[in-house]
């Protein structure tokens, strides 16, 4: 496709259940970004892939967040033991290459923890 | 601790006329300011940016203006048409920081009256 794409659109899942959101980035595009926004909230970063480089997680909110990114390309960001407050649209942006700072962002998955 | 701070939440102006969407920042570090609009279920698209050592740039009906002296950003659409109804991020990035993170406001919701 042409743009970024994420799935499931949403999700609804009990309290300690593990849910796994994905993103297909923008092809070609080496830099990946991961977000959440909550209710009423701005943009909160997450984790960020660049190319082969380790990735920044210094905005996992806990060690329930994780996220790889196999091959350069798909991202998958894993939440562990889901709690109500991890509740939230989670958006996955792409950009051509670091330093580019026009980031192309998927619809984003909407996570509710019941 | 909010470095870019949108502080209005919501925005109505009239068809026709100018909407100004104003955003405030905290950090001196900062060297390139992005604008993004939001539709519901959408993620967020890149409308217009600007960098630190400008005051004004303009792209058709939308100008963004930078105070750097009051670390304070607006972006000013006319005429106003019913299609810019939605949310606009304001961001910002750091020249520090290497990962090219953007630091994001909470968004002002921009409601434009036929």
């Amino acid at each position: 496709g042409a743009g970024v794409s994420q799935s499931p659109s949403n999700k609804v899942t009990e309290k300690g259940k593990d849910v796994e959101l994905r993103c297909d980035p923008i092809s070609g595009h080496t830099a990946l970004y991961w977000y959440r926004q909550s209710l009423g909230q701005g943009l909160e970063f997450l984790i960020y892939f660049q190319g082969n480089s380790a990735p920044d997680k210094s905005g996992l909110p806990s060690d329930r967040f994780s996220a790889e990114r196999t091959g350069g390309s798909v991202s998958t960001l894993t939440i562990q033991r889901t709690q109500q407050e991890d509740s939230a649209v989670y958006l996955c942006a792409s950009s051509l290459r670091q330093g580019q700072e026009t980031q192309y962002f998927g619809p984003g998955t909407r996570l509710l923890v019941l | 601790d909010q470095q870019v701070k949108q502080n209005s939440p919501s925005l109505s102006v009239q068809e026709g006329r100018i909407s100004i969407l104003n955003c405030d920042y905290t950090n001196s570090m900062f060297d390139y300011f992005l604008w993004y609009k939001k539709y519901p279920a959408e993620g967020p698209t890149f409308l217009i940016s600007i960098s630190s050592i400008k005051d004004k740039n303009e792209d058709g009906r939308f100008t963004v203006f930078l105070n750097k002296s009051a670390k304070h950003l607006s972006l000013h659409i006319v005429p106003s048409q019913p299609g810019d109804s939605a949310v606009y991020f304001c961001a910002a990035r750091s020249v520090r920081n290497s990962n090219y993170q953007l630091i994001w406001g909470a968004g002002t919701k921009l409601i434009i009256k036929p």
